[in-house]
């Protein structure tokens, strides 16, 4: 159990363009999930949490307004990058927690975005 | 007080020999230290977790040592395989903050064949 998938798994695209990541948890009930952004040889910085049905809410400096964050199923969470530029690239992961998974976080595979 | 120190940042073994990756805490508040493994352009993945209430948990090869009193947690790993070569972070949680992680600073683990 505690499955985690995103997807894209990795995506390309223009500077200027918005991109959208999912995130599912596949086998349980997510009540929390969160973003994490992760540099290269560097440990997870978590961008924000939500919880279903809820405003996300954002760790300091990270700007609500280009990261916008939905989590509107206790299964899905979206995190959309507005108006991306080269320096949004980055591995962005997700992770989940809920039902019978309270205190534990699994996480998702990870999407990797280039801005060109 | 919210950090999670982790150490050493590398560590290099042989086949067979049992790397030992240590984390200090200071908020006492932490009730949670889950141990991850991430392989490079992966997700992290959950290894094992203790609580504070016990001092040793084993799974597998992998072990977490705990000491409450010093405020550290260990991971050894039992026979190590060129497999287990990866980043190891330690992490921990407490009540009421949505189980929001604190990470440590990683380690980069290579076994040699």
């Amino acid at each position: 159990g505690a499955v985690v998938s995103q997807h894209p798994s990795w995506v390309i695209c223009k500077s200027g363009t918005s991109v959208k990541i999912e995130c599912r948890s596949l086998d349980f009930q997510a009540t929390t999930m969160f973003w994490y952004r992760q540099f290269p040889k560097q440990s997870l910085m978590l961008m924000a949490t939500s919880n279903e049905g809820s405003k996300a809410t954002y760790e300091q400096g990270v700007e609500k307004d280009k990261f916008l964050i939905n989590h509107a199923s206790l299964t899905l969470s979206t995190l959309t990058v507005t108006s991306a530029h080269p320096e949004d690239s980055s591995f962005y992961i997700c992770s989940a927690q809920g039902g019978v998974f309270t205190d534990t976080q699994y996480f998702g595979p990870g999407t990797r975005l280039t801005v060109l | 007080q919210q950090q999670v120190k982790q150490s050493p940042q590398s560590l290099i073994v042989q086949k067979g020999g049992i790397p030992i990756i240590n984390c200090a805490y200071e908020n006492t508040a932490f009730d949670y230290f889950p141990w991850y493994q991430q392989f490079p352009g992966k997700g992290p993945a959950l290894l094992i977790a203790i609580r504070p209430d016990v001092s040793e948990k084993k799974e597998g090869r992998f072990t977490i040592s705990f000491n409450k009193s010093a405020k550290q947690f260990s991971l050894h790993i039992m026979d190590s395989q060129p497999g287990d070569s990866a980043t190891y972070f330690c992490a921990a949680s407490r009540m009421g903050s949505a189980r929001q992680l604190t990470f440590g600073s990683g380690t980069q683990l290579t076994v040699l064949p």
